[in-house]
């Protein structure tokens, strides 16, 4: 079984302050890892993803996500963040060896940039 | 390109009604993926379709929930009779291919009243 677990609720950062949003994973087999942001009213928005290569991936907006194998992490980070940043963050995984494409998510992190 | 659509983006609906769920994914992605939030919970897998095939339904809570992808482009999700505790957003989603992103529908928020 795939799991994951986003353990904050929400996160709170001043504009212009760098930002983390963690992620845990647990699977079997070798990992796909997905981050999607969604803004009030909107379906979700893909990010980033690491699928194999190098474990620092960036994505859209400014964004990157860091994967390590040995803490079974993937968290999210941004240098600078904006008060448009501030929306709903969910961290999926996908097992590269299951024979489903079936994408299991966290709860979300609700994060706020504060002007 | 146009991404993921659903119509409607809500319905509310009586207890025992029929809902039925409207899919179109981006054009040429084979891959089709139903999930739902339900409030305050996690995003779940509903389940897959490549083409007009079920690839993976393990996900789908009961038997009154029916999805079907005739020809292989849009896909429907029934939900009859529907009861209290299938409200919540209903996303669709699609990829093209086995390692690509899936794509996001802006979902369907259904209520069951």
């Amino acid at each position: 079984a795939q799991s994951v677990a986003q353990p904050e609720d929400q996160v709170n950062v001043a504009e212009g302050n760098p930002l983390t949003v963690k992620c845990t994973y647990s699977v079997s087999g070798n990992p796909y890892l997905f981050w999607y942001v969604q803004y009030p009213n909107r379906g979700l928005q893909f990010l980033l993803k690491y699928i194999t290569g190098d474990n620092l991936v960036k994505g859209s907006y400014g964004f990157e996500a860091e994967f390590n194998k040995s803490q079974t992490s993937f968290h999210l980070k941004k240098p600078s963040a904006l008060v448009s940043d501030s929306a709903l963050y969910f961290c999926a995984v996908r097992d590269s060896g299951a024979g489903s494409y079936q994408l299991t998510f966290g709860k979300g992190t609700k994060l706020s940039v504060i002007p | 390109e146009a991404g993921v659509t659903q119509f409607p983006s809500h319905s509310v609906i009586e207890k025992g009604q029929t809902v039925t769920l409207r899919c179109d994914p981006i054009s040429g992605h084979d891959n089709l993926y139903w999930y739902r939030r339900v409030m305050g919970k996690e995003i779940k897998f509903l389940l897959h379709f490549v083409k007009e095939s079920k690839q993976d339904e393990s996900g789908m809570p009961n038997n009154r929930f029916l999805a079907e992808r005739t020809g292989g482009t849009y896909s429907t999700l029934k939900v009859q009779p529907a009861e209290l505790e299938d409200s919540g957003v209903y996303f669709c989603a699609s990829s093209q291919a086995f390692v690509n992103e899936q794509f996001f529908g802006p979902g369907t928020r259904l209520t069951v009243l």
